[in-house]
């Protein structure tokens, strides 16, 4: 069972653009949810990471909104760049001190930004 | 930031061999390290959690005998794939967390392909 529905799986975005990535996730006990940016062969890079106590979070061009009671929370990338052509995951835990990285991860989505 | 090496990065091998994977965090000691495996394309599906001086805590499905990991030291923690076969081909990434309710930090990944 997926514990967090990722969409779009794959998303082409023009230079400049925004692209949104939207995730869901069913266990209320989750309270920390980072999202993933994945080049091929490599492993994921924490892009930005939000906590149900604030509904939004911004770090340069990034930004986490955060539903609680749609249990929902979509990544923003603003102004994207060919660099920001990744595969971009959302994930979930529940945030219990050694429990932080027991992830569920979402499918995954293939950003694709053309100049 | 925080480093987490993870070698080799890529390994082939024959059915039926054993491949050990190692994952190390460089500066820092990690209370907690996690394993995960990626099919191509698909999501990062959580194996296991490993803390140091105890046994590995598999996720539902996951081999136990087959998938053997040893997290020897705070710095150190292994994955042994037992009597390799194809179906075990697959990207194998860590993590570890740096403390209690702190940060997680990913390693690089590996590559396996059993022929």
């Amino acid at each position: 069972q997926q514990q967090v529905k990722q969409s779009p799986q794959s998303l082409i975005v023009q230079k400049g653009g925004i692209s949104i990535i939207n995730c869901a996730y069913e266990n209320t006990a989750f309270d920390y949810f980072p999202w993933y940016q994945q080049f091929p062969g490599k492993g994921p890079a924490l892009l930005i990471a939000i906590r149900p106590d604030v509904s939004e979070k911004k770090e340069g061009r990034f930004t986490i909104s955060f539903n609680k009671s749609a249990k929902q929370f979509s990544l923003h990338i603003m102004d994207s760049q060919p660099g920001d052509s990744a595969t971009y995951f959302c994930a979930a835990s529940r945030d219990r001190g050694s429990t932080l990285g027991r992830l569920y991860f979402g499918r995954g989505t293939q950003l694709t930004v053309w100049p | 930031g925080a480093v987490v090496s993870q070698h080799p990065s890529r390994v082939i091998c024959k059915s039926g061999t054993s491949v050990k994977i190692e994952c190390r965090s460089l500066d820092f000691q990690a209370t907690t390290m996690f394993w995960y495996r990626q099919f191509p394309k698909q999501s990062l599906m959580l194996m296991a959690t490993s803390n140091e001086g105890s046994k590995a805590t598999y996720e539902q499905g996951v081999e136990k005998d087959k998938f053997l990991i040893n997290h020897a030291s705070l710095t150190l923690s292994t994955l042994t794939v037992t009597s390799a076969h194809p179906e075990d081909s697959s990207f194998y990434i860590c993590s570890a967390q740096t403390g209690y309710n702190e940060k997680l930090f990913f390693g690089s990944g590996t590559q396996l392909s059993v022929l």
